[in-house]
């Protein structure tokens, strides 16, 4: 079945770039999305990608997409604390209405 | 513009109660979701709603869960008999029909924390 992965945890200095992976088992993926979410609050769409696409960028956000071996990640360039929060990888595939999350991984950005 | 709803954004009861959690979508957004985030797991899907279509209801974990929308709106979700392992935060999210970026482009909710004694 679909299946999306993550690490966990990623902690940064302030100022560094922040990369967050994700690996997804459909190889029928037609979107791939990060989502940001802060303490108490809901998911917020970061960006999207299309899966005929390799990579997308959007101000400080580039979102790379391997599709041969199915692994997405997004890269923070200049990481502020206000950055400080869960990222969620995920997926959608031709057809369907779901769309399937990852565990999130939580950014720490050390001042 | 105003954007998803969701109440109480806590809730605690104990184990055996029925609880309701209510979701407003954003005004004209045709499909609504229901989720369950619970602590260290992702986002797992209970229950979508689009338009007058029948829900999918493919994801609701047992029927002591169950979910409807009124009049192609508001939302409820309705948890019988709650017991601890019901316990996690449940979101909300809705989508207009069409739109950038697919199904997967969803406008969340703060989400309701629901704890079960």
């Amino acid at each position: 079945g679909e299946d999306v992965e993550q690490s966990l945890f990623l902690s940064v200095r302030e100022g560094d770039s922040s990369v967050i992976n994700c690996t997804y088992t459909d190889s029928s993926s037609t979107y791939l999305y990060w989502y940001k979410q802060e303490p108490g609050a809901g998911l917020q769409l970061l960006t999207y990608i299309f899966s005929n696409m390799d990579m997308k960028q959007d101000q400080r956000l580039t979102v790379l997409l391997n599709k041969k071996d199915k692994h997405l990640s997004l890269r923070i360039a200049d990481t502020q604390t206000g950055d400080s929060a869960i990222y969620f990888c995920a997926e959608t595939y031709t057809g369907g209405f779901k769309t399937i999350f990852g565990a999130g991984t939580r950014l720490f950005v050390k001042a | 513009g105003a954007g998803v709803s969701q109440s109480p954004s806590n809730k605690v009861t104990e184990k055996g109660k029925d609880v309701e959690l209510r979701c407003d979508p954003i005004s004209g957004h045709t499909a609504l979701y229901w989720y369950r985030q619970s602590l260290g797991q992702g986002l797992e899907f209970l229950i979508y709603f689009q338009g007058n279509s029948a829900p999918d209801k493919s994801g609701l974990p047992s029927d002591r869960f169950s979910a409807e929308r009124t009049g192609g709106s508001v939302s409820t979700l309705t948890i019988q008999r709650t017991q601890q392992e019901d316990s996690a935060v449940y979101l909300c999210a809705s989508r207009p029909i069409s739109g950038r970026g697919g199904p997967g482009t969803q406008y969340f909710g703060p989400g309701t924390r629901l704890t079960v004694l």
